[in-house]
């Protein structure tokens, strides 16, 4: 259980166009999610936090406007990256906690397995 | 703010060898830890994780106790395997803070035959 899933793998697009990326809980209803930036041999950046229904939670010197995340359902957070850059491509990862009737049902993440972003 | 710190890497060792990967935090509040392991071009697994002090979270072989004396949650495989070969993350998250994790550089540890 608690599966998270993330499409595309990958993806090469060129400079100046959007690039959508999905982060779907497949098993259990999220109202938060997580996105991350991972560059080469580093650590998980965080990006911004997903609520269903509201706007994203952006971390300090993530751009907004750039980055475009909505969490339109329980299942599916979606991050837009908008006139990609080559600086943009990096390894994308979103998580997800579980919520039940009463609210969270844990606080543990379930990760996405990445998509990987390579803008020419 | 909340910080994790664990040893830089690459870690080598052969087969059947005795790993250790040091992790120390700075947290505002009780924070739950964790360590989670990625595997080459695959997202994050959660490990093991404990969530108050004196706990000992274990999965597969590998163990790590919570050290609230010494801030610490080092993790630890008496017998690694080529398998085991794999970038590992140390995190913890407070409720202060969301919930949101904050993790640590990573360690990435070659295990040869």
């Amino acid at each position: 259980g608690a599966v998270v899933s993330q499409h595309p793998s990958r993806v090469i697009c060129k400079s100046g166009t959007s690039v959508k990326i999905e982060c779907r809980s497949l098993d259990f209803q999220a109202t938060t999610m997580f996105w991350y930036r991972q560059f080469p041999k580093q650590s998980l950046m965080l990006m911004a936090t997903s609520n269903e229904g509201s706007k994203a939670t952006y971390e300090q010197g993530v751009e907004k406007d750039k980055f475009l995340i909505n969490h339109a359902s329980l299942t599916l957070s979606t991050l837009t990256v908008t006139s990609a850059h080559p600086e943009d491509s990096s390894f994308y990862i979103c998580s997800a906690i579980p919520v039940g009737s009463g609210g969270p049902i844990s606080y543990e993440q379930y990760f996405g397995p990445g998509t990987r972003l390579t803008v020419t | 703010g909340d910080s994790v710190t664990q040893m830089e890497g690459p870690v080598t060792l052969s087969e059947e060898a005795f790993l250790t990967i040091n992790c120390t935090y700075t947290a505002t509040g009780y924070p739950s830890l964790f360590w989670y392991v990625q595997y080459p071009g695959e997202g994050l697994q959660l490990l093991l994780k404990a969530t108050k002090a004196d706990d000992k979270g274990s999965n597969k072989g590998f163990e790590a106790t919570y050290r609230k004396e010494t801030t610490s949650f080092h993790l630890e495989k008496g017998s690694v395997q080529v398998s085991d070969s794999a970038v590992y993350f140390c995190a913890l998250s407070t409720k202060a803070a969301g919930n949101k994790l904050t993790f640590g550089g990573g360690t990435r540890v070659l295990v040869k035959p």
